[in-house]
């Protein structure tokens, strides 16, 4: 599996957007990049997953650049509510798992 | 869609006892289930994939004989921690993992969540 590597930590203000950089270097053709959000005490809460260029849904973008050595997660206008842990994650399709890193604790402020 | 839900969502049990587990996958028909660990301020720990029907696949350092799990229908699997101690009192989650819906609301082969479950052992 791809180890990826983001921030430990990000603070932000209401309204922002956030953009969470992943970097996962030895990423394989066939991975995906998937992301998650975790509040305390909740199991994580899949956000959005690409291979590619740009995917967008109704709560977040992620930017992937040709290399696909990276990704962004970008936050349109967050809230109070945003403050979560993030994971960014590389998988295979079929893979038997997801390892989970230590995740970037993103945290809005007022 | 997606819904992932496991019971109980908090439970208080003595040293000694047992304790079970029940995720379930409300929307979807989950081919593979997984079950995690997760202890404050950490990230979350595979124990163990589980395929419907078939036996569990454990990670290095779980115990088969402890953390005993039963995948019975493409809907349910149950985590049953025998004989359980202080050491294990953390947060459980189980995550589904499903090939589609009729109504394409889930990702296929993406892992969905359940909200977790807070066991402590006194």
């Amino acid at each position: 599996l791809a180890k990826t590597t983001q921030p430990i930590s990000m603070d932000s203000y209401e309204g922002q957007e956030v953009n969470i950089t992943c970097s996962h270097n030895n990423i394989a053709t066939n991975d995906y990049i998937t992301w998650y959000q975790q509040f305390p005490s909740q199991g994580p809460r899949f956000i959005i997953q690409g291979y590619k260029t740009k995917v967008t849904n109704e709560v977040a973008s992620l930017f992937i650049p040709a290399d696909r050595k990276s990704s962004t997660l970008s936050l349109p206008r967050v809230s109070l509510s945003d403050t979560a842990v993030y994971y960014c994650l590389v998988l295979k399709r079929s893979a038997r798992q997801l390892t989970f890193g230590s995740g970037t604790q993103l945290t809005v402020l007022p | 869609g997606a819904v992932v839900s496991q019971h109980p969502s908090r439970v208080i049990c003595k040293s000694g006892t047992s304790v079970k587990i029940e995720c379930r996958s409300l929307d979807f028909q989950a081919t593979t289930m997984f079950w995690y660990r997760q202890f404050p301020k950490q990230s979350l720990m595979l124990m163990a994939t589980s395929n419907e029907g078939s036996k569990a696949t454990y990670e290095q350092g779980v115990e088969k004989d402890k953390f005993l799990i039963n995948h019975a229908s493409l809907t349910l699997s149950t985590l049953t921690v025998t004989s359980a101690h202080p050491e294990d009192s953390s947060f459980y989650i189980c995550s589904a993992r499903g090939t589609g819906t009729p109504s394409g609301t889930i990702v296929p082969d993406t892992q969905y969540f359940g909200p977790g479950t807070r066991l402590t052992v006194l």
